[in-house]
């Protein structure tokens, strides 16, 4: 069954401090891989896409993401949060051959000042 | 340029009213996906058109709920008649084909 795993409800980190969220999937086709942002009362935003090529991505806003097949995983990092990072994070896996996207149920992010 | 844009924002009726929910996709976009995102079943995706067409309405819920997209610069999601386990926020979003969503900011709607 193709799923995507998003083992941590919530997360509390403090400004300045590095950010690892996590990204497990299930997925049957060669995978494309992204990760959302959202925040409070607004739509998702695309901050980052992989599908092939280099397994290490760069986003927007300071965030990348690392491919790793052997693993099924596709967590997304950043080395020093900021306070406006504070937002949910949605996971989401598709196939070119597919426009159907699946996403994660996310991660909450808390900041503490 | 514009992104996707959706009206209205806020959407409060009663039980059995109907609802209409609209959206602008982004120009050149030929795919268009309605959503809708609770907080106990997350994101789900209801209808997907391409090129105006709909491919796949497996999610949409039951016949209350019906989409249609007249041409590629519009489409809305109607509810009728509108129950309150049908409050949530229904997103839009629009695609070139490249696999990545542009998602509108939502429309909250909350059924009394």
């Amino acid at each position: 069954a193709q799923s995507v795993t998003q083992p941590d409800i919530h997360i509390t980190v403090s400004e300045g401090a590095s950010l690892e969220l996590r990204c497990n999937y299930s997925y049957g086709a060669t995978p494309y891989l992204f990760w959302y942002v959202q925040s409070p009362g607004q739509g998702l935003q695309l901050l980052l896409k992989y599908f092939s090529g280099d397994t290490l991505v760069q986003g927007i806003k300071g965030f990348e993401a690392e491919f790793k097949r052997s693993q099924s995983s596709f967590n997304l990092r950043k080395p020093s949060v900021h306070w406006s990072d504070a937002a949910e994070y949605f996971c989401a896996v598709g196939a070119s051959s597919s426009y159907k996207l699946i996403f994660g149920s996310g991660t909450r992010l808390l900041v503490r000042p | 340029d514009a992104g996707v844009i959706q009206s209205p924002r806020h959407e409060v009726t009663e039980m059995g009213q109907e609802v209409t929910l609209r959206c602008k996709p982004i120009s050149g976009h030929n795919s268009l996906f309605w959503y809708r995102q609770t907080m106990m079943r997350g994101l789900e995706l209801l209808i997907y058109f391409n090129n105006n067409v709909p491919i796949d309405d497996s999610g949409m819920p039951e016949d209350r709920f019906s989409a249609k997209m007249p041409n590629a610069s519009f489409s809305t999601l109607k509810i009728q008649p509108s129950e309150p386990r049908d409050s949530a926020v229904y997103f839009c979003a629009s695609s070139p084909n490249t696999g990545e969503l542009f998602f509108g900011e939502g429309s909250r709607l909350t059924v009394l």
